[in-house]
């Protein structure tokens, strides 16, 4: 299996901060990679798949970057609705893998 | 706008097979083009991918769980269905089904269903 490594686990960051949060694949998978945001007792939104394309209806603030092994989603001014859980997520091969979680937390 | 909604007993007993059915509403599961999944998030934990089906039937399952996982579809009820057998503590966790496309990911997921294995 591929296995995804984010980082940070958690990032405390105030209203209009860039953020940044890394994933990391232990082998190469292309662009095969989507960024979700999820929010407690709820399921998983998608963001960005294949890297960076911004799914529809998406706010322009997020965006992905990345290849091969290495990839980031920025939020370019955290607004109070991001405070969140990100998880990314593999999909160059199965079994699908995802990453363990960023928490981003008011500071 | 497609929709998901998972259904299911929500208390399973130990050694007992796990059953839920994930309703799609808003478009046809035999249209093609999307895989439908089963994925479950432990109690405060990430997510793992359980497996998904196509509407002609194929499947394909994460080899953690494949002994125990079948994935099966109702086209004339337009749902996809999840049994997990010999379920065990460790088998405790939201599901969720999901739509994918090959290129997009998991586009569009059900709302979830806490499942407990207790006696």
């Amino acid at each position: 299996d591929i296995q995804m490594t984010q980082s940070p686990s958690t990032l405390s960051a105030s209203v209009g901060d860039r953020v940044t949060i890394t994933c990391r694949a232990s082998q190469s998978i292309s662009s095969w990679l989507a960024w979700y945001q999820q929010k407690p007792g709820k399921a998983p939104k998608l963001l960005i798949y294949k890297a960076s394309s911004l799914e529809s209806g998406v706010p322009s603030r997020f965006s992905g970057s990345g290849s091969g092994t290495e990839f980031t989603l920025t939020i370019s001014s955290l607004q109070p609705d991001d405070f969140a859980t990100y998880y990314c997520q593999q999909y160059n091969s199965y079994p699908v893998t995802f990453g363990q979680g960023t928490k981003v937390e008011i500071k | 706008q497609v929709q998901l909604q998972e259904s299911g007993p929500g208390l399973v007993k130990p050694s007992q097979t796990l059953s839920l059915t994930c309703t799609v509403s808003g478009g046809s599961i035999s249209s093609g083009g999307y895989y439908w999944s089963w994925i479950r998030q432990h109690p405060g934990k990430g997510l793992e991918w359980i497996g998904y089906i196509y509407y002609s039937g194929s499947t394909y399952y994460n080899p953690s769980l494949k002994s125990r996982v079948t994935i099966s579809v109702d086209t004339s009820k337009n749902q996809f269905s999840l049994k997990l057998s010999s379920v065990t503590a460790a088998d405790t966790a939201v599901y969720y089904c999901a739509r994918s496309q090959l290129v997009v990911a998991f586009d569009i997921w059900g709302q979830g269903t806490m499942v407990t294995v207790s006696s």
